[in-house]
């Protein structure tokens, strides 16, 4: 059974810090990683997918890395900003278009 | 991509009683599956709606307890039957838009339900 793991479940930082998001995953069998963010009392967002085969995807001041082989993916985001205060997910993919979830981590950019 | 409407947003709801949450997608899609977010946790996944046939339910979860409907490619019904509150949770419905997992699931905006 696959089971994801996010390291670490809060986060504290002041407003321009570079910070990294960690993902662990138990079954390397996967056809992609997708980074979600979720905002209070609203649904999911998707930040960034990376399919199996790729390494890393970026888009604006995030940048995700994927290690298939040793389970891991990171989320780094640079130059935070109060705006992007909210809950990080990571999900893997496996058979049948099914999502496991993170446990996520709770980031707070303070000012 | 994909614009999913869920029905209601949310509701409080007494024990013993059953709800009826509603998933509305904007197009076609052959997959769409329902979560459920208990206070403080991630998403689990509850069951895969299937089009024309019953759902398929993950470890853990019943039909009786979370009866599923899909009549057509765009909509879904979860019911929430004989609920307690350890029900209370929000749940969300989402659809993988078929593109050989190369694109993101969508979701829609969850029904949070308290079970008093």
């Amino acid at each position: 059974k696959q089971e994801v793991t996010q390291i670490p479940a809060a986060l504290s930082v002041p407003e321009g810090e570079n910070l990294v998001l960690n993902c662990s995953f138990t079954d390397s069998a996967i056809y992609n990683l997708q980074w979600f963010r979720q905002d209070p009392g609203k649904g999911l967002t998707s930040l960034l997918l990376i399919q199996s085969s790729q390494r890393e995807q970026t888009s604006g001041r995030l940048n995700a890395s994927l290690d298939k082989s040793s389970g891991r993916s990171t989320l780094y985001i640079a130059a935070s900003q109060p705006g992007d205060s909210a809950t990080y997910l990571c999900a893997v993919t496996g058979t049948a278009s099914k999502l496991t979830f993170g446990t996520g981590t709770r980031l707070q950019v303070t000012l | 991509s994909a614009v999913i409407s869920q029905k209601p947003s949310r509701d409080i709801c007494q024990r013993g009683t059953s709800l009826t949450i509603q998933c509305q997608v904007d197009s076609q899609v052959t997959m769409m599956f329902w979560y459920r977010q208990q206070p403080g946790q991630s998403l689990t996944l509850i069951a895969t709606a299937n089009q024309g046939s019953e759902a398929t339910y993950e470890s853990g979860f019943v039909i009786d307890k979370f009866p599923i409907s899909r009549p057509n490619l765009t909509f879904s019904t979860l019911t929430v039957s004989n609920m307690s509150p350890e029900d209370s949770s929000i749940y969300l419905c989402s659809v993988d838009p078929g593109t050989s997992y190369q694109e993101t699931q969508y979701f829609g905006p969850g029904t949070r339900l308290l079970v008093l």
